[in-house]
């Protein structure tokens, strides 16, 4: 699937450094959606841009900082992380923000926080 | 809000045999309804899904679901199961009347030669 891509696909840091996640979307879509995926627990929904306007926070701690300049990126900037937000980083598209759009997603980033 | 179960955390078919993942829903009107499955180190890709009309939906992989309203569910069915179909599995459940969309927590499926 090459709709969606994810850079990078693996990321050690540690508790102090600041880096940024990077999803890009080939599809013509509208909406970006990132989520995260622990080891034994649901998806979770973290932000949702529509239009390039945040549309939904769904209580991310403020380490979790999300860009996106245009419809086509989306970046989740990161700083002072704890070990607990080890995860995979899971980004989506989808035409709308409706709950009928399917979604597409990338291949995620897998993230280590020592 | 709507909610999603899926009552199985890990099912084990043998190559071959038929399987069957449950999905449950909460919801006040008929949903949107979806099927998505992750093979290990990769994203979402979508099987299939319900928006309307016929019950009985087909998917990608030689997939189908069938939902029933009267059980608020959405079972994934595969006639004959494949050493690749091993995989987790995610039912998700969209709203009708704005943005939400939750997924459930994932059923893995282990396959035996």
């Amino acid at each position: 699937e090459t709709g969606v891509t994810q850079t990078p696909r693996h990321l050690v840091m540690g508790m102090t450094n600041k880096k940024s996640l990077k999803c890009e979307q080939h599809l013509g879509h509208n909406a970006m959606y990132w989520y995260k995926q622990s080891a034994k627990k649901p998806l979770e929904l973290m932000f949702v841009y529509s239009l390039e306007e945040r549309v939904e926070n769904n209580s991310v701690p403020s380490r979790f900082s999300p860009e996106c300049p245009n419809s086509s990126h989306l970046f989740l900037h990161l700083h002072t992380l704890q070990p607990e937000d080890s995860a995979l980083y899971l980004c989506a598209s989808s035409q709308g923000a409706q709950g009928l759009d399917t979604q597409y997603f990338g291949p995620g980033t897998r993230l280590t926080v020592l | 809000a709507q909610s999603v179960t899926q009552p199985d955390i890990h099912i084990t078919v043998s190559e071959g045999a038929s399987l069957e993942l449950r999905c449950n829903y909460s919801y006040g009107a008929t949903p949107y309804l979806f099927w998505y499955v992750q093979s290990p180190g990769q994203g979402l890709q979508l099987l299939l899904k319900y928006f309307s009309g016929d019950t009985l939906v087909q998917g990608i992989k030689g997939f189908e679901a069938e939902f029933k309203r009267s059980q608020s569910s959405f079972n994934l069915r595969k006639p004959s199961v494949h050493w690749s179909d091993a995989a987790e599995y995610f039912c998700a459940v969209g709203a009708r009347n704005g943005q939400n969309f939750v997924f459930g927590p994932g059923t893995r499926l282990s396959v035996l030669p």
